[in-house]
């Protein structure tokens, strides 16, 4: 069963604009982790979250996490065209690494 | 960097045939995962090994069995292929339990005709 669901599907927005996107879940999570996957490749770790933190930076992205309604949000600043791609959130439970579905981005000149 | 490569980029077998799909990774990771990813169902995982000959089902692991007889390899097996079986596969690796950042392999694809 997916364990984390992100929404929206698919997202296009304008080159310099802000992207986020979210993640829901269903059970109790030692982290949760943003993953990259361009075209036809292999996924691309971003960012990895810890239950018991709130908020993560790195670079132009910036990670939430609400324990309590058990969701996340991924937001990308100041988006460029290297940032289309499809992102994936995975929870991990007790070593089982579980993605959504995912969100494809794309950024339009 | 640590390296994840899967054998075969692209496969086409015939329905009933065994294939073998393998996985090494070069830095001592104690933790791989086998992913199979179709549109629109995201990855799903088919299999996960935390140590040497040791396995752990994932949400989908009818039709597969695996194998981890060396520390660095982890292989995935179809005995036999059927059609639905059709899909990109993923192997992964992580450092250890409390740090599964995934390493991804490129991909293989398979096709069963």
């Amino acid at each position: 069963s997916q364990q984390g669901e992100e929404d929206p599907q698919a997202l296009s927005i304008q080159e310099g604009e802000n992207a986020t996107m979210n993640c829901s879940y269903k059970t109790s999570i030692n982290n949760l982790q943003w993953y990259r996957q361009n075209s036809g490749r292999g996924l691309v770790h971003l960012i990895l979250i810890r239950s018991n933190e709130r908020e993560k930076h790195s670079g132009r992205l910036r990670v939430t996490l609400d324990t309590s309604k058990k969701s996340s949000s991924l937001l990308i600043t100041a988006s460029r065209a290297a940032d289309t791609a499809s992102y994936f959130c995975a929870t991990d439970r007790d070593d089982k690494i579980i993605f959504g579905k995912g969100t494809r981005l794309h950024i339009l000149p | 960097d640590v390296k994840v490569t899967q054998s075969s980029r692209y496969l086409v077998k015939r329905t009933g045939e065994k294939v073998f799909l393998e996985c090494v990774q070069d830095m001592d990771h104690e933790n791989m995962f086998w992913y199979r990813q179709d549109p629109g169902l995201g990855l799903r995982l088919i299999y996960f090994s935390y140590d040497v000959k040791m396995k752990e089902k994932g949400d989908i692991p009818e039709g597969y069995s695996v194998s981890r007889e060396k520390k660095e390899r982890f292989s995935l097996i179809l005995e036999s292929a059927s059609t639905n079986q059709t899909s990109m596969y993923l192997c992964a690796s992580s450092l250890h339990s409390g740090a599964n950042v995934l390493t991804f392999g490129a991909g293989s694809r398979l096709t069963v005709l």
